[in-house]
């Protein structure tokens, strides 16, 4: 199975700091097709979680454009330009290029 | 505009069964797969398998074969998780969302499985 590694595991900000989060996988997410299956997924608390990003960089419709997404193989990054407190929650990578589809471990974004 | 409702949360006890729905609507049914997807309380995602909501076709990720059946009522645009001889372990929220790219997911079902 792949194994996503997500760091940090918990990420302190103020509103309005940028910050980045890292998702490395235990082998490369390219598929044969030419795709990366990479998504990026936001958690709040005590819901459902969100897609933010698809496919390494792709933008979900009514995400705000302060997240982005970066990466290739098996390195990939989350950003976020300027933290507001709506973004606070647990942070997902997901893969679905191989099957099983796995999930990493989570980012804990908290105020500072 | 597109929704996934699950039905309510269940209370069961050891060794019974629960059947939990996911209905969809806003879109066509059958254009897209639903996967489930299991959160234990205050651990991490864990995906549990699919189905092709247009052959009914499912697969089951290893953890999840045996004891638990996805099925469709597809006239009623509705996906079914069925858990049988519930274990304490299986205790958890299980949300639906839609394949291929997760892009909606339902608002999840507490099952809590309890003596």
């Amino acid at each position: 199975d792949i194994v996503l590694t997500q760091t940090p595991p918990t990420l302190s900000a103020t509103i309005g700091q940028s910050v980045s989060i890292s998702c490395r996988s235990s082998q490369s997410l390219l598929d044969s097709d030419g795709d990366t299956y990479l998504n990026w997924l936001l958690q709040r608390p005590g819901q459902s979680p969100q897609l933010l990003i698809y496919s390494v960089s792709n933008l979900e419709s009514g995400v705000p454009n302060r997240f982005s997404g970066s990466g290739s193989e098996t390195d990939f990054t989350l950003k976020i330009s300027g933290v507001e407190a709506e973004d606070l929650g647990l942070y997902y990578c997901m893969q679905t290029t191989h099957a099983p589809l796995t999930f990493g471990g989570g980012t804990k974004l908290e105020l500072k | 505009q597109i929704q996934l409702v699950q039905s309510g949360p269940e209370l069961k006890k050891p060794g019974e069964s629960v059947k939990i729905s996911c209905k969809a609507s806003g879109y066509t049914f059958t254009d897209y797969a639903m996967h489930w997807v299991k959160q234990a309380p205050g651990k991490g995602l864990k995906w549990m398998g699919w189905i092709n909501t247009y052959t009914g076709k499912a697969a089951y990720a290893d953890d999840f074969k045996g004891r638990f059946v996805f099925s469709l009522e597809a006239s009623a645009s509705t996906a079914n998780l069925q858990i049988s001889n519930l274990k304490n372990e299986d205790t958890a929220t299980y949300f639906c969302a839609r394949g291929p790219y997760f892009d909606y997911w339902g608002q999840g079902v507490l099952v809590t499985v309890s003596s």
